[in-house]
């Protein structure tokens, strides 16, 4: 079943950890891309990528870090620079006709 | 990518048509106007897009006015698993155009449905 798989659902840290969130998809997409929502809020883009090697920051991209080594994994560090880490991540992928498949998130909790 | 506006809430009851409207005045003529929905605690879903001629399928109807300035998502016989927060977006799109699908997401609407 073909998809995108975001793990864990649920992240716990303590401050000043860096962190990594996991995406793995197998849809073939060359595209894939990180969002984060905060509560009430619509999403915003923190990275994407458009091939395997190649990133672009999005809109809020400071405090984040991302590589693109594989097709299909796309992890997304969040680092101890980041000041309010606390917020449910979604990553996702896009094909040649450009719907944007989302995986169901991971929710990362920073105290 | 061009801005839009949604309603913040909107109630339908079960077995009635949804109605969600989108205000997109500001629309290029090489932008499609998609749709979204996020049930709560989980991505987002792809329901429909168009360009500019009406479009239905499996999950909905999208209905684009003349003009493009406005668009209407319409869920023909909404149930309980329709309650979702719905996201009008306009993005430059179609099939191989080199670039990557950056969605601009906006808060959307709450769509709300009651027995």
């Amino acid at each position: 079943d073909g998809g995108i798989t975001q793990s864990p659902k649920y992240l716990f840290r303590k401050e000043g950890q860096n962190v990594t969130l996991s995406c793995e998809q197998n849809l073939n997409h060359d595209a894939m891309y990180w969002y984060r929502q905060d509560p009430g809020q619509g999403l915003r883009l923190i990275y994407y990528s458009q091939i395997v090697n190649d990133f672009q920051k999005g809109d809020i991209a400071e405090g984040y870090s991302v590589s693109r080594e594989k097709k299909e994994s796309f992890p997304l560090t969040v680092t101890s620079a980041q000041k309010n880490p606390t917020a449910f991540y979604l990553c996702a992928s896009s094909g040649r006709d450009h719907r944007v498949h989302f995986g169901n998130g991971t929710r990362l909790t920073v105290t | 990518d061009a801005k839009t506006t949604q309603p913040p809430s909107m109630d339908c009851a079960e077995g009635r048509a949804a109605n969600l409207p989108c205000n997109h005045s500001t629309i290029s003529g090489n932008e499609y106007v998609y749709w979204y929905r996020q049930i709560h605690s989980q991505g987002p879903q792809y329901i429909i897009h168009g360009l500019k001629n009406n479009e239905t399928n499996e999950m909905a109807s999208l209905i684009i006015t003349e003009d493009r300035k406005s668009s209407t998502l319409i869920l023909p016989h909404a149930t309980l698993r329709d309650t979702a927060v719905y996201y009008c977006i306009v993005r430059v799109g179609g099939i191989n155009t080199g670039t990557a699908s950056k969605l601009t997401f906006g808060t959307g609407t709450r769509l709300q449905v009651t027995l």
